[in-house]
């Protein structure tokens, strides 16, 4: 067990709709970053906070937005929601803004129909 | 742009022998390499990693080799256990916050 949690584990939701995904990260762990994995490709880096600020921004769609919580929570919003953003989504936490591992939640699993 | 390719998608090595999994990069400015290590339906986990200040870094079965002229890691498991089968990922990060990984290669060690 990580010690990050990510929650739903699966999600199934028609085109054009609206999700919300959560993660918790592991105690005292400032960082969070959201990786997406669709089918046969690596982790794509989405974007990452720390501490409640956007820290670094990847390929992150303008329909996708995310944030972090006071208390450390985030989410990630996926809107308009098309067939191909189907994938598996997963948060990381770490202690620091970089340098040193991330530790991965269990993803969750969004299928568009 | 994929920043670290990892060419081989899949490797089947016998119990007992050496894995070799190998990863190239593009970006100079990649100063800190990791390792990780996936079983499917859960997330990534940490094997090892490597600081471009060092060339080697060992950590039990597992040794990482980086060679920055090269640009080029690999991640050696030695001996490898059907347990050890699993997708393996490698990472690089530099001065940014980005964590870029590449797409995996699968390991199947043979009993």
């Amino acid at each position: 067990d990580s010690g990050v949690t990510q929650t739903p584990k699966h999600l199934i939701t028609a085109t054009g709709q609206r999700v919300t995904l959560r993660c918790s990260p592991r105690s005292g762990d400032l960082s969070v970053y959201w990786y997406q994995q669709s089918l046969d490709q690596g982790l794509q880096f989405l974007i990452q906070y720390y501490n409640g600020e956007e820290r670094a921004k990847g390929n992150i769609l303008e329909r996708f937005s995310a944030q972090q919580f006071p208390d450390l929570h985030s989410e990630l919003n996926l809107s308009s929601l098309e067939l191909g953003d189907s994938a598996l989504y997963f948060c990381a936490s770490s202690p620091r803004t970089h340098r040193g591992e991330a530790f991965f939640g269990q993803g969750t699993r969004l299928t568009v129909v | 742009d994929q920043q670290v390719k990892q060419n081989s998608p899949s490797l089947s090595v016998q119990e007992g022998r050496i894995s070799i999994l190998n990863c190239d990069y593009t970006n100079s400015m990649f100063d800190y390499f990791l390792w990780y290590k996936k079983y499917p339906a859960e997330g990534p986990t940490f094997l090892i990693s490597i600081s471009s200040i060092k060339d080697k870094n060992e950590d039990g079965r597992f040794t990482v080799f980086l060679n920055k002229s090269a640009k080029h890691l690999s991640l050696h498991i030695v001996p490898s256990q059907p347990g050890d089968s699993a997708v393996y990922f490698c990472a690089a990060s530099g001065t940014g916050n980005q964590f870029y990984f590449g797409t995996g290669t699968s390991l199947t060690v043979i009993p």
